[in-house]
């Protein structure tokens, strides 16, 4: 049972590279999410998955765009790599009872 | 607007003394609470939820609905203890998407 993960762990783009960074649960979950890390502002929603063929935009969508595979997967992709870009995202699942999203171990992403 | 603040970016104090996380949130409607913790090294992991009333490794957080407030607190902190701290809200009931509102995060740094 690994949880959440994600590919890849590290990824260095060149401002307006695309690339999609790729997430997987095995705990049967319904519902996703693709939060970014920012240095004093937190993790921030970009988008999230209630449940398998949905999808919604978060705090943060712009720059975005998420799919929903299936109900195990959920990718993040960026169409066209901005600076701005650059930060730490983690993938979630959430557990309906106990309400808790298990997160995944991060992509760390450098825009030049 | 919905809100949390973590006033401090940094909380350093020595190995036995107490501690306390402070947390503001602001919210229409009656929230869930939790606070996630991220050791080094380690993917963010919840630690404890208003509505469990439970204390985790020594760590307890009590609701104040009056000053909005969800302050994380330990009696005597541990050098293991060291991590970021985040607060988090989400809404409750029917239609509960699961979202969550990050605060800032504070990092608790416990001195030998």
């Amino acid at each position: 049972n690994a949880g959440v993960t994600q590919t890849p762990k590290f990824q260095v783009l060149k401002t307006g590279q695309s690339m999609t960074l790729q997430c997987a649960q095995d705990m049967n979950h319904n519902s996703m999410y693709w939060y970014r890390q920012d240095p004093g502002m937190g993790l921030r929603l970009i988008y999230y998955s209630a449940s398998e063929g949905t999808t919604d935009k978060g705090e943060v969508p712009n720059g975005y765009n998420v799919s929903r595979l299936n109900k195990r997967e959920f990718s993040l992709r960026l169409e066209s790599a901005a600076p701005s870009q650059t930060s730490v995202y983690f993938c979630a699942s959430k557990s309906p009872v106990p309400d808790t999203q298990y997160f995944g171990p991060g992509t760390r992403l450098t825009v030049l | 607007a919905q809100r949390v603040t973590q006033p401090e970016k940094l909380l350093s104090v020595f190995k036995g003394a107490p501690v306390e996380l402070k947390c503001n949130y602001s919210y229409s409607g009656s929230p869930e609470l939790f606070w996630y913790v991220q050791y080094s090294r380690q993917r963010l992991q919840l630690l404890l939820r208003h509505i469990s009333r439970e204390s985790i490794k020594g760590f307890t957080a009590d609701l104040n609905k009056g000053e909005t407030s969800f302050h994380l607190k330990k009696p005597f902190a541990q050098e293991e203890d060291s991590a970021m701290y985040y607060c988090a809200l989400s809404g409750r009931g029917s239609g509960n998407t699961g979202k969550l509102i990050f605060g800032q995060g504070t990092t608790l740094q416990v001195k030998p």
